[in-house]
């Protein structure tokens, strides 16, 4: 498995630009980038995933650097619902599993 | 759309009972689906994969005969908990995807066991 490393907390002033970043220095040629939230005592979200080009969704833009060794996730007006833990995952090719780390604790202040 | 849903959300049942958990997917046809488990100020452990029609996959150092998994069909699974005991008490996560799609995951069910 590509091994992420991710920093364990950060905060973000409400509505201002969270930026999430997540290190993935091992990741092989074919592996996504995949995002996940879990707000509290509920389910994991998706977010967003990339292999080499730059995402935009509703939710979050992810920018993956040319050689594909970090990425960060950008929540581009933070809000107060944005509190969460947020895991950066990158399965192997193939593979369908997720392993979970321990993400970055994520708190916006209001 | 990608929808998730698991009943009940939180039970609570007495130690050498048994507990079945449902997972739905609402909108999509599940040929995946994954059960998680996750342990107060932990992260999601992965129990078991499971392809509809086939024998689920457990991860290492799950028990399959203590936790049974059927995915009868491309929107249902269920996990049943056998001879619960307290330290089975957790928050049971389901996901589930359709071919190669990402994985969405249900609202999970804490169980506790007393």
């Amino acid at each position: 498995d590509a091994k992420t490393t991710q920093p364990p907390s950060m905060d973000c002033a409400e509505g201002r630009a969270a930026n999430l970043p997540c290190n993935h220095s091992t990741i092989s040629g074919n592996e996504y980038v995949y995002w996940y939230r879990q707000i509290h005592s509920q389910g994991p979200q998706y977010i967003i995933h990339g292999l080499k080009n730059n995402e935009t969704n509703e939710m979050a833009s992810l920018i993956i650097t040319e050689d594909r060794k970090s990425s960060t996730l950008i929540l581009p007006h933070a809000t107060l619902r944005d509190t969460a833990v947020y895991y950066c995952i990158v399965p192997p090719a193939g593979n369908e599993k997720l392993t979970f780390g321990t993400g970055t604790r994520l708190t916006i202040i209001p | 759309g990608a929808v998730v849903s698991q009943h009940p959300s939180r039970v609570i049942c007495k130690s050498g009972t048994s507990v079945k958990i449902e997972c739905r997917s609402l909108d999509f046809q599940a040929t995946t689906m994954f059960w998680y488990r996750q342990f107060p100020k932990q992260s999601l452990m992965l129990m078991a994969t499971s392809n509809e029609g086939s024998k689920a996959t457990y991860e290492q150092g799950v028990e399959k005969d203590k936790f049974l998994i059927n995915h009868a069909s491309l929107t249902l699974s269920t996990l049943t908990v056998t001879s619960a005991h307290p330290e089975d008490s957790s928050f049971y996560i389901c996901s589930a995807r359709e071919g190669q799609s990402e994985q969405y995951f249900g609202p999970g069910t804490r169980l506790t066991v007393t």
